[in-house]
């Protein structure tokens, strides 16, 4: 089974902090993404990664950033977090290439900013 | 671009009733359609997947789907509840685009009740 693991459950910030979420996956996968994840909006595509140093933005980009140093890892970044971006953070990794491929997701982090 | 609306965002349902949740997308080329679910505090599991071939999709534990192209409908159905069927489920869709992007729904909230 894909495992996609992020590396906090919950985490609590403050406001202006420089904020990191990990997110490893093991199954070699070309593609990961970061969504955010609100009440009655669904899932929103931040950013997304089609191999290493390669990013695109998704719909929501503004106040964050990725990184992708290796294929297993993507890392999501909040460069001055602000109240506003307290949310559900899911990340999904999937096979490129191929079209159809579903996304497998880890647990989601869920962020506090205060 | 293409979009998912899932029109309702509650359903309760009895336990061993059947249940519809319905999802509509908008796109002009084809696409690959999935239902995930969402467990509380966890992330979203993919349930079933539309790629192509019969219209009627199953998953293991009783749902199905029935992808109908002059609708572009996708909607959910089980003949029968369960309580552990209480989660969020989530409809995606995925074009013919680079990247594997992927569109969710607003998500549907199913409460089974005893």
């Amino acid at each position: 089974d894909v495992k996609v693991t992020q590396s906090s459950r919950y985490l609590v910030k403050r406001t202006g902090e420089k904020v990191f979420l990990e997110c490893v996956q093991d199954m070699d996968h070309e593609n990961m993404f970061w969504y955010r994840q609100d009440p009655g909006l669904g899932l929103r595509l931040i950013y997304f990664s089609y191999d290493v140093k390669m990013k695109e933005k998704g719909d929501i980009p503004e106040g964050y950033s990725v990184s992708r140093e290796k294929k297993e890892r993507f890392s999501l970044i909040l460069e001055s977090a602000s109240t506003n971006q307290t949310s559900m953070y899911l990340c999904a990794s999937s096979l490129g290439g191929g079209l159809g491929q579903p996304q497998h997701f880890g647990d989601g982090t869920r962020l506090s900013i205060l | 671009a293409q979009s998912v609306t899932q029109l309702d965002s509650q359903v309760p349902v009895f336990e061993e009733a059947p249940v519809e949740l319905r999802c509509n997308y908008s796109s002009s080329v084809s696409v690959y359609l999935f239902w995930y679910v969402q467990y509380p505090n966890q992330g979203l599991q993919l349930l079933l997947k539309y790629l192509s071939g019969s219209t009627l999709v199953e998953s293991i534990n009783g749902f199905e789907a029935e992808f109908n192209k002059s609708q572009t409908s996708f909607h959910l159905r089980k003949p029968s509840v369960h309580i552990s069927d209480t989660a969020e489920y989530f409809c995606a869709v995925s074009g013919q685009n680079n990247f594997n992007k992927f569109y969710f729904g607003s998500g549907t909230k199913l409460n089974v009740k005893p």
